[in-house]
């Protein structure tokens, strides 16, 4: 069975400090994704990547910076955690040809205090 | 800019009692538009992907179906394992095409 891993589902972290959150998936996927969501705003992507080494904004994209050094591993970093990033992060990907389903995570629920 | 409206917000039925929900869309070439169902702390799991109007797909009690502007997600006959948030996305095929636009999501909860 196909698989789309996040590391951490639940994350307390304090206001400043640095946030890495992990997304594995098994699939050779070349589009990588991360949204963010939230109650009343739906799902937002932040970056999402097309190939190793490459990414591309999304909507809302400050504060937040990612990594994709393997074709199957796409981290989201926090520089500097605030309040306001409390959310549910989801990760996603897909093939790079047509109109291709997203496999998602089953999320990871950040808390910043 | 591709947009995604969903309605009703929030849907209450009774088992057994069918209705629709509504994904209305604009988008500049349609590539995709999906429906996932969502189940409450999990991520959205995929349910449909239709790509012309006209086009329809069944699966178990849900119906989607597509015109140029919007689509329907038909439940027949509702049980309470049908209660989850179902979220309509489109795919276009101008700039950045690899990017789905999502609307905000229908919260259906059958009571028995």
């Amino acid at each position: 069975d196909v698989k789309v891993t996040q590391s951490s589902r639940y994350l307390v972290k304090r206001t400043g400090e640095k946030v890495f959150l992990e997304c594995v998936q098994d699939m050779d996927h070349e589009n990588m994704f991360w949204y963010r969501q939230d109650p009343g705003l739906g799902l937002r992507l932040i970056y999402f990547s097309y190939d190793v080494k490459m990414k591309e904004k999304g909507d809302i994209p400050e504060g937040y910076s990612v990594s994709r050094e393997k074709k199957e591993r796409f981290s989201l970093i926090l520089e500097s955690a605030s309040t306001n990033q409390t959310s549910m992060y989801l990760c996603a990907s897909n093939e790079n040809s047509g109109a291709n389903v997203l496999t998602f995570g089953a999320g990871s629920r950040l808390t910043v205090l | 800019e591709d947009q995604v409206t969903q309605s009703p917000e929030a849907l209450r039925l009774q088992e057994g009692e069918s209705s629709s929900l509504n994904c209305s869309y604009t988008v500049s070439g349609l590539r995709g538009l999906f429906w996932y169902r969502q189940d409450p702390g999990k991520g959205p799991e995929f349910l449909f992907t239709l790509y012309s109007a006209g086009e329809e797909k069944e699966k178990e009690r849900l119906k989607a179906t597509l015109t140029k502007k919007e689509s329907f997600l038909h439940i027949t006959a509702p049980k309470p394992e049908d209660s989850a948030t179902y979220l309509c996305a489109v795919q276009g095929t101008q700039g950045g095409s690899e990017k789905l636009v999502f609307g905000k999501g229908t919260k259906l909860t059958v009571n028995p």
